[in-house]
């Protein structure tokens, strides 16, 4: 069980927008500390996508964003393409001196 | 830019110790105030933080593995390694390093990935 939930399944249709949430507690996410997305091809390590709650490193195109209000956060995708099917998980730091992720979300392009 | 290989046995017995070494190029491990870490995920499942080292030698670990994990720097050769203990088959899994900045940065980059199978 992940400390921070994230739904496990997200679709939308080409061209489209979908989001997806990320919560979790006072302990992190609530307690301040930033939260960023990784995006995870298939067979591939995972990518920075969103860094510091919003910010997206050089070559991430602006149709991701991210968001993050008390104890949770979300990734915005617009414009859906194909290639952005993938999984994606949040991931933030813990009060207890961990790192923590959450379950992961799998994106489908219809 | 930097990158990170990680190297190591494939195939380990259940209840001997896993041991796998990332590999630094392209900057030295000892440049600037990174922190090296162990990510861990097993098949079709989420990702687990298992611990961390600073160039110092400085650790923290997962509490959850805490009493199996070992993480080690070896600044000559641009190295840090891991080393799990008393491992079952619930530690198979693609084992990646990683490196971050500080506990309010992301993990980047990553190295791709290796298999560990825990098997007889």
């Amino acid at each position: 069980q992940s400390v921070l939930t994230q739904p496990p399944s997200v679709s939308g249709a080409p061209g489209q927008r979908v989001t997806i949430s990320c919560t979790g507690s006072s302990s992190n996410i609530g307690a301040g500390y930033d939260v960023h997305w990784y995006q995870q091809l298939p067979g591939t390590a995972p990518k920075l996508l969103i860094y510091g709650n919003s910010n997206r490193p050089s070559g991430v195109p602006d149709r991701f964003s991210g968001s993050k209000s008390g104890t949770s956060a979300s990734l915005a995708i617009t414009g859906l393409q194909a290639e952005d099917e993938a999984d994606y998980y949040c991931q933030s730091y813990d009060s207890s001196l961990s790192w923590v992720f959450g379950g992961g979300t799998k994106l489908t392009v219809l | 830019q930097v990158q990170l290989q990680e190297s190591g046995p494939g195939l380990v017995k259940p209840s001997q110790t896993l041991s796998l070494t990332c590999t630094v190029s392209g900057g030295s491990i000892s440049s600037g105030s990174y922190y090296w870490s162990w990510i861990r995920q097993p098949a079709g499942k989420g990702l687990e933080w298992i611990g961390r080292i600073y160039t110092s030698g400085s650790t923290n670990y997962n509490p959850s593995l805490k009493s199996r994990v070992t993480i080690s720097v070896d600044t000559s050769k641009n190295q840090f390694s891991l080393k799990l203990s008393s491992v079952t088959a619930a530690d198979t899994a693609v084992y990646y390093c990683a490196r971050y900045y500080d506990i309010l940065s992301p993990f980047d980059p990553w190295g791709q990935g290796t298999l560990v199978t825990v098997s007889s």
